[in-house]
C-alpha cells in the first residue's frame, strides 16, 4: 500500500462546477498538508498549506483536513478553464522530506 | 515565494552521457532539493543539497549516478551520469526558506534519453 494514494483522473467537470479532488494516507505521523497546481510543461506551484485538522479558505479554494478519517480534499468553487491543471497533494510529518500523491488530473470545459 | 529558475528546461542526450542541471534561486534559501518526476509516477526525492558538503540522497539513490553540488545558499547543480533510457523524466528543484515548512518548485528540466 503506497503511503498516499490519489485518484489520477481524469476528471472533467464543466465550467462553473465545483470541483473537489482528494487523497487518502495512512501515515498518522502526517501534521502538514498540501495542495500544488502543475501547468503542462511547468513546475508545481503550492495553491494550499494546511497544519493538522480543519478547514483554510483562499479565494475559490478550500482545504479540508480529516485526520481521524486520514482523508485530505481541496474544494474549487467556481471552476474554470484555467483550473485545467494536475493537482498533487503532499504531507510531512515535520521533516524537509514531502510524501507526494501521483496528482489528479483535472479538466474544465468551457 | 523565491523565484527560482532551471537550467536547461529540457534536453534530447544520448546514453551513455552526462547532464549537468542548474538551479538558481533568486534570494538565499536554508534547504534546497532535487526531485524527480515520472510519467505516471509520484514526486520522488532524489536528495539534499547541503551548503558546503556533500549531499544526503535518499534511497535508492547514489552520488555516483547523480553527484550535486551546491557552492552557496542559492546555486545548485545536478548532474545525471552515465544516463540511460530510464533517465527520462522531469527533474525538478525545489527549496525551503528558513522557519518554513513548505517548498517551492523550480519550472523543471525535461530530460529525454535515446
Amino acid at each position: 500500500q503506497k503511503e498516499v494514494e490519489q485518484d489520477p483522473g481524469p476528471l472533467s467537470v464543466p465550467e462553473g462546477a465545483i470541483v473537489s479532488l482528494n487523497c487518502t494516507y495512512s501515515n498518522s505521523a502526517f501534521q502538514y498538508f498540501m495542495w500544488y497546481r502543475q501547468y503542462s510543461r511547468k513546475g508545481p506551484e503550492l495553491l494550499m498549506y494546511t497544519y493538522s485538522s480543519g478547514n483554510k479558505e483562499d479565494g475559490r479554494f478550500t482545504a479540508q483536513v480529516d485526520k481521524s478519517s486520514k482523508y485530505i480534499s481541496l474544494f474549487i468553487r467556481d471552476s474554470q478553464p484555467s483550473d485545467s491543471a494536475t493537482y498533487l497533494c503532499a504531507m510531512t510529518s515535520g521533516t524537509y522530506k514531502y510524501i507526494f500523491g501521483t496528482g489528479t488530473r483535472l479538466k474544465v470545459l468551457a | 515565494s523565491a523565484v527560482i529558475s532551471q537550467k536547461p528546461s529540457r534536453d534530447i542526450c544520448q546514453r551513455g552521457t552526462s547532464l549537468t542541471i542548474q538551479c538558481q534561486v533568486d534570494s538565499q534559501v536554508t534547504m534546497m532539493f532535487w526531485y524527480r518526476q515520472q510519467p505516471g509516477q509520484s514526486l520522488t526525492l532524489i536528495a539534499t543539497a547541503n551548503q558546503g558538503s556533500e549531499a544526503t540522497y535518499e534511497s535508492g539513490f547514489v552520488i555516483d549516478k547523480f553527484p550535486i553540488s551546491r557552492p552557496n545558499l542559492t546555486f545548485s547543480t545536478l548532474t545525471v551520469s552515465n544516463m540511460s533510457p530510464e533517465d527520462s523524466s522531469i527533474y525538478l528543484c525545489s527549496v525551503r526558506q528558513g522557519g518554513q515548512e513548505t517548498q517551492y518548485f523550480g519550472p523543471g528540466t525535461r530530460l529525454l534519453v535515446l
